[in-house]
């Protein structure tokens, strides 16, 4: 089925140890984005990427890397993990410029301890 | 600081009822509005949008009313049932890739 793709679904971290939340995508979108989400905040964008190989910072980038080596993945990897970094993380893509179109995927619930 | 004041936070309305939910917004520049509803377990999925031109767009039971000098927007859902329980989520975009989201109004539609 065509759509977003992420893994892992649930991740509990230790402070300090680093991991990388994968997403895919199969619709051929230039742009992906990564929000995360916390109770009364609604979503807050991490990081973009318009294109294999751009990227850019978002609202809350701080203790988050991304890179575009193709079109269809855009890893997010947390270097040393905080507490504070336990939410419930969102990768989207969109097939055009303006906010349309976008698709999710089903998301990663992560838990820093 | 968000650019999206979405309220209530929370609603409890009564099958058949209707539930509205309201946004506001500063940045002039913004030209698309989106709402996004997000089931537990799963990602926001769209669910109705609005360019500034229009005042009202209707899809099903689902209407968006905008205001464009109050720079305000808002989501009303009719005839609200069970399978409507869900979380609401406005959102504003400018000529570009992002979208700024409101801080979500979880809708509870008791049967």
């Amino acid at each position: 089925n065509a759509g977003v793709t992420q893994t892992p679904k649930f991740q509990v971290l230790k402070t300090g140890q680093s991991m990388t939340l994968q997403c895919a995508q199969d619709m051929n979108h230039e742009y992906m984005s990564w929000y995360r989400q916390d109770p009364g905040m609604g979503l807050r964008l991490i990081h973009y990427s318009v294109g294999a190989g751009i990227t850019d910072q978002g609202e809350v980038p701080n203790g988050y890397n991304v890179s575009r080596s193709t079109t269809e993945d855009f890893p997010l990897r947390l270097l040393s993990a905080a507490p504070s970094q336990t939410s419930v993380y969102f990768c989207a893509s969109s097939y055009r410029q303006g906010g349309y179109g976008y698709t999710f995927g089903s998301g990663t619930r992560l838990t820093v301890v | 600081q968000q650019q999206v004041k979405q309220s209530p936070q929370s609603l409890i309305v009564q099958k058949g009822g209707i539930s509205i939910i309201n946004c506001a917004y500063e940045n002039t520049a913004f030209d698309y509005f989106p709402w996004y509803q997000q089931f537990p377990g799963k990602g926001p999925a769209l669910l109705i949008a609005i360019r500034p031109d229009v005042s009202e767009k209707k899809e099903g039971r689902f209407t968006i009313s905008f205001n464009k000098s109050a720079k305000q927007f808002s989501l009303h859902i009719m005839d609200s049932q069970p399978g409507d329980s869900a979380t609401y989520f406005c959102a504003a975009s400018r000529n570009d890739y992002k979208l700024s989201f409101g801080a979500g109004t979880t809708v509870t539609v008791r049967a």
